[in-house]
């Protein structure tokens, strides 16, 4: 059984350019979430996607954008980069239940220079 | 901001040694989760508490959920190498029953052979 599965592992992007970022969520589960965690934080939620429509945000500018599909894999995307978009991008996938119960992927390093 | 706040920021200790871990909030949760992350990789979700008052236990590790539903520890018993790594404390916001989490900062444990 598959769990979370998150591409490209890292990515090294200029200030100004734009990023995709995509996650295929653990076998069973319909709801994505994204997190974005800066070295020495806990992660911070970005927003989440159920039913290919994104159902709430967190604290995060316009830049940051998303979309989930059919089968419930899920892309992230940031417009106009900079330097402190560098992070390690988490992706959670749960069943849309009651418990907030989230499993991870291991991440996309993202480095903007 | 984070409204969980988890104590100590750093723990180093011998191998055999007990240690213990608090998340505390002057929030309610409906939930709270224990990940435990390594360098580079995704949080892996260690246990979930929904119920105030209930402790579960995982192996060597024991986790209590406060009555009130705003703190909750983790405790180790006789640590070993392997459960060095960055202990993360996540809330269930009970306002929200669709999987949003809100992170703690995380407590780095270093065990020492």
């Amino acid at each position: 059984d598959a769990g979370v599965t998150q591409s490209p592992t890292h990515l090294i992007k200029t200030r100004g350019q734009q990023v995709t970022l995509r996650c295929s969520p653990k076998s069973g589960h319909d709801t994505v979430s994204w997190y974005q965690q800066a070295l020495g934080q806990g992660p911070q939620f970005i927003f989440q996607y159920y039913e290919e429509e994104e159902r709430q945000r967190g604290n995060f500018p316009d830049r940051f954008s998303g979309h989930q599909f059919p089968n419930y894999s899920s892309e992230l995307n940031v417009n106009a980069l900079l330097l402190g978009d560098s992070a390690l991008y988490l992706c959670a996938s749960s069943s849309g239940g009651q418990t907030g119960e989230a499993f991870f992927g291991q991440g996309t390093r993202l480095t903007v220079v | 901001t984070q409204l969980l706040e988890q104590s100590p920021q750093f723990l180093s200790i011998q191998e055999g040694e007990n240690l213990t871990v608090y998340c505390n909030s002057s929030s309610v949760f409906s939930s709270l989760q224990w990940y435990r992350q390594e360098p580079g990789e995704g949080p892996v979700l260690l246990v979930t508490v929904v119920t105030g008052g209930e402790v579960k236990k995982l192996k060597r590790l024991t986790f209590q959920f406060g009555d009130a539903r705003k703190d909750s520890s983790l405790h180790i018993t006789a640590a070993q190498p392997g459960d060095t790594g960055l202990y993360l404390c996540a809330g269930g916001v009970p306002t929200d029953s669709w999987g949003k989490l809100q992170f703690g900062a995380g407590t780095q444990v270093v065990v020492t052979p």
